[in-house]
């Protein structure tokens, strides 16, 4: 059975500031990895995906990913954080031989200071 | 704004009732997804639908039921409910199987 690991519960940064939030998984097959944002009462909205070929994704907001294989981590990034970055970040992988149902990491809150 | 809509946004009932949350995909999408989440299970995956037939069950209570209907707006169906029952529960949806999901603002589910 899949799995996700975000080993940060919580991680504060300044704003302006890098970010890097960890996800490592397990899964035997090549993985559909995911990473959503959930503002305070909201829903889920995808920032990035990555299927197949190149390991490093573009995402919305500013926001990249870096598949390693060799590690089994999908690990998000982003060069400069602003305020409106605060929110829980969630890692998922897709199971494809499973309808594709997503199975998440326990997420990430992220505090961004001014 | 994903597309995807849910109804009701906030639904408060007493244990023992049984609720029916409603979930409209994007237009085109055929497959419908539900989640639950709660701070002590995190985000789960319930069960899934593609062009009307369950594709895949996850870790669903026997007290809950789905199903799609021909329009591919789906229904999850809570029966005989427990104040562990209390959560957000998500509904999801993609254009394919092999595709990304997008999901609804969510059901709040408080059980008293």
């Amino acid at each position: 059975a899949q799995s996700v690991t975000q080993p940060d519960i919580h991680i504060t940064v300044s704003e302006g500031a890098s970010l890097e939030l960890r996800c490592n998984y397990s899964y035997g097959a090549t993985p559909y990895l995911f990473w959503y944002v959930q503002s305070p009462g909201q829903g889920l909205q995808l920032l990035l995906k990555y299927f197949s070929g190149d390991t490093l994704v573009q995402g919305i907001k500013g926001f990249e990913a870096e598949f390693k294989r060799s590690q089994s981590s999908f690990n998000l990034r982003k060069p400069s954080v602003h305020w409106s970055d605060a929110a829980e970040y969630f890692c998922a992988v897709g199971a494809l031989n499973a309808g594709n149902m997503l199975t998440f990491g326990g997420g990430t809150r992220l505090m961004v200071k001014p | 704004d994903s597309g995807v809509t849910q109804t009701p946004k906030h639904l408060i009932t007493a244990t023992g009732q049984r609720v029916t949350l409603r979930c409209s995909p994007r237009s085109g999408d055929l497959s419908v997804y539900w989640y639950q989440q709660s701070l002590d299970q995190g985000l789960q995956f319930l069960i899934q639908y593609y062009n009307g037939e369950e594709r895949a069950k996850g870790n669903i209570l026997e007290r809950f039921s789905a199903q799609q209907f021909p329009d591919l707006h789906s229904e999850l169906n809570l029966s005989s409910l427990e104040l562990g029952d209390s959560a957000l529960y998500f509904c999801a949806s993609s254009r394919v199987l092999r595709d990304e999901q997008y999901f609804g603002p969510g059901t709040r589910l408080t059980v008293t």
